[in-house]
């Protein structure tokens, strides 16, 4: 079974632009979330979404938002861009919504670098 | 509040020597499950186990092991004979129900370098 894939898995913008991130979920899994690594802060939760519903949100401000599709595939999209975003952004994903604690499997990340 | 301490920012070992990798743990809850997660430099986070409070029991698998210890709140990892492939970022993950939702909380990780 393929595991989580993210796409693009490098990326790089200026700041004031905007940026789509794009997940696809293990086959069978409802639940994907969003977590943005930095040097600094570490691993934050940024939000999940499960059928199509975006079910938790950590502290993040409203330039990053995010939306699940029919067929689990999750996007987020971080606008009007700021140095502080670079980081890398991993998804995860859980076959039910993460109220019953399933075991989250992460992809690869998606390396985003804000010139 | 809930929260993960990795004390150990890097450790550096010679291969074949063991490490433990230390994690502590602070929640109010009764029901709560413990995760390991390796982060090799290719950036992806693998896990490693999951282990719920009710659970005591020490787990072994091949060369890792792992102490989940309640009277003091941790959740230790144990590489035995180390080698260079075990070189990457591990963290420890607290996950527990908050408000009908999971709520996830990682360490910082601790940087293990296996020096060949």
């Amino acid at each position: 079974k393929a595991g989580v894939t993210q796409t693009p898995r490098y990326l790089i913008k200026t700041r004031g632009q905007q940026v789509t991130l794009s997940c696809s979920p293990i086959s069978g899994h409802r639940s994907v979330s969003w977590y943005q690594q930095t040097p600094g802060q570490g691993l934050q939760f940024l939000f999940e979404y499960f059928s199509e519903t975006q079910r938790n949100k950590g502290n993040f401000p409203g330039r990053f938002s995010g939306r699940q599709f029919s067929n689990s595939r999750s996007e987020m999209n971080v606008s009007t861009l700021e140095l502080g975003d670079s980081a890398l952004y991993l998804c995860a994903s859980s076959l039910e919504q993460l109220a019953r604690t399933d075991t989250q499997y992460f992809g690869p990340g998606t390396r985003l670098t804000v010139l | 509040a809930q929260k993960v301490t990795q004390a150990q920012t890097e450790i550096s070992v010679v291969e074949k020597e063991d490490v433990t990798l230390d994690c502590v743990y602070e929640t109010r809850d009764t029901t709560y499950y413990l995760f390991w997660y390796k982060q090799p430099p290719s950036g992806e986070l693998v896990f490693l186990i999951r282990r719920n409070s009710f659970d005591e029991q020490n787990e072994i698998s091949g060369r890792y092991s792992w102490n989940f210890q309640k009277s003091t709140s941790s959740f230790n990892f144990t590489i035995t004979a180390s080698q260079v492939v075990d070189s990457a970022v591990y963290f420890c993950a607290l996950s527990e129900a908050a408000g009908g939702y999971q709520k996830v909380t990682f360490g910082t990780g601790t940087k293990l370098q296996v020096i060949p």
